[in-house]
């Protein structure tokens, strides 16, 4: 089993839509959760860190739920502009850091 | 705003030849990492570093070396370029931040990778 899984897709959702994304973790050692985001031969950019308490950015919110160990992306009102591949990133501290991503969810929001 | 640079967008090699790809970050970050992605597979890590002349191996280290000799510097060696190492090629870095009894490292920054063919 993978350590960050997540559905590939793709999501085609019309603009405007809400759309949201999950991805589990096995590793229970994790500590730190992130949402990157990565356009068709670009890399990963930051798109929102992950808290406990949940955590919103404009159209986007994030959460964590440890008991259940996944992480969810919510977009809303999706623009054209956020067809992207998502990428789900946990960080393990058992010993030395280390970066687990998943192999991305991609969305294409349709016109 | 956090730069990393790696020094070549686009490399063709023939199989056998030594590849250098650099990656320089302005940050002054702790942590650097080299990344390959391929479709289908993610992100996978082959080496990190988490000081200078400092190195781990990742997941998939077979085939490649590191350099760290200076904080702002990590290189990714291969020493004899096979066609299965074609792939984009992703260099990181992030800082670490201290949260009292539990340190924790921060967010990774990426650079604009480097597609590297071997013919």
């Amino acid at each position: 089993r993978k350590e960050v899984e997540q559905d590939p897709g793709p999501f085609n959702v019309p603009e405007g839509a809400t759309v949201a994304f999950n991805c589990t973790y096995s590793n229970s050692a994790s500590q730190s959760f992130f949402w990157y985001r990565q356009d068709c031969r670009k890399e990963p950019k930051l798109l929102m860190s992950v808290y406990s308490s949940g955590n919103e950015d404009g159209r986007f919110t994030a959460q964590l739920n440890r008991a259940s160990q996944y992480i969810s992306l919510l977009i809303r009102d999706s623009k054209l502009s956020d067809s992207a591949t998502y990428l789900c990133v946990g960080v393990t501290t058992s010993g030395t850091y280390k970066y687990i991503f998943g192999t991305g969810t991609r969305l294409k929001v349709l016109a | 705003d956090v730069k990393v640079t790696q020094s070549s967008r686009y490399l063709v090699k023939r199989t056998g030849e030594k590849v250098f790809l650099e990656c320089v970050q302005d940050m002054d970050h702790e942590n650097m990492f080299w990344y390959r992605q391929d479709p289908g597979l993610g992100l996978r890590l082959i080496y990190f570093s988490y000081d200078v002349k400092m190195k781990e191996k990742g997941d998939i280290p077979e085939g490649y070396s590191v350099s760290r000799e200076k904080k702002e510097r990590f290189s990714l060696i291969l020493e004899s370029a096979s066609t299965n190492q074609t792939s984009m090629y992703l260099c990181a870095s992030s800082p670490y931040r201290d949260r009292g009894s539990m340190g924790y490292t921060g967010e990774l920054f990426f650079g604009e990778g480097s597609r590297l063919t071997v013919l």
